[in-house]
């Protein structure tokens, strides 16, 4: 399996602008975790799914975040409008619960809001 | 409520030695522990996951231990490579929320050649 796959890499973006990170879980995988990790909080879970469905968003700092899991095999998370405190880099992880819930993240997207 | 808690936060040591890094957690109702490294500017990367029934997982040169009554696990790196500096982060999964994951805050290694 190509593990976690997240998409872009790396996203600039101004101020107000929308920005829509992806995340591909890896097959069979039934949950799905969103993360964002800074030097100042270092890492904060912001949503998890389970079966595609959001358990726990407590995390997501505002409304300007929301996250969708549409199916299995797909999750997005978007921040509209963008601020320069949302620069971050931003994580999916994802497992199958109940085999050894062992996580596997995927590289990362790194987000500059200027 | 679960506290992670990584000693020392960095550690430098020669190429060669065996080294161990550190994780305590407060409580001891846990579903499993898991090791992580990560390398600058790259994600995180599974190296070993230990079950609360385990007492320890190996992995090559790593070995990581758990002793739950002490609430601590131990990753045991032997033969130091300077490819082994990472930031290594150990997490753990509480028996309360059993998808939640309570992150120490890493230990950075530096490997000298």
């Amino acid at each position: 399996d190509a593990g976690v796959i997240q998409s872009p890499r790396h996203e600039v973006t101004e101020m107000g602008q929308e920005v829509t990170l992806r995340c591909k879980p890896i097959s069979g995988h039934n949950s799905l975790f969103w993360y964002r990790q800074t030097m100042m909080r270092g890492l904060e879970l912001l949503i998890y799914f389970n079966n595609n469905v959001p358990i726990d968003d407590s995390g997501m700092p505002e409304d300007r975040f929301s996250a969708k899991m549409p199916n299995a095999s797909f999750s997005t998370l978007k921040i509209q409008p963008s601020e320069p405190r949302d620069s971050a880099v931003y994580f999916c992880a994802s497992y199958r619960q109940g085999e050894g819930a062992e996580a596997f993240f995927g590289q990362g997207t790194r987000l500059t809001v200027v | 409520k679960q506290e992670v808690t990584q000693i020392p936060a960095a550690l430098s040591v020669p190429e060669g030695e065996n080294l161990v890094l550190n994780c305590s957690f407060t409580d001891s109702a846990i579903y499993n522990l898991q090791w992580f490294r990560q390398d600058p500017g790259k994600g995180l990367t599974s190296l070993l996951l230990i079950q609360s029934s385990q007492r320890e997982q190996t992995s090559g040169r790593l070995n990581a231990s758990l002793d739950k009554s002490s609430g601590r696990s131990t990753l045991y790196i032997a033969a130091s490579q300077p490819g082994d500096s990472a930031t290594y982060l150990c997490a753990v999964r509480p028996m309360d929320s059993n998808y939640q994951l309570i992150w120490g805050a890493g230990t950075k290694l530096i490997i000298k050649p």
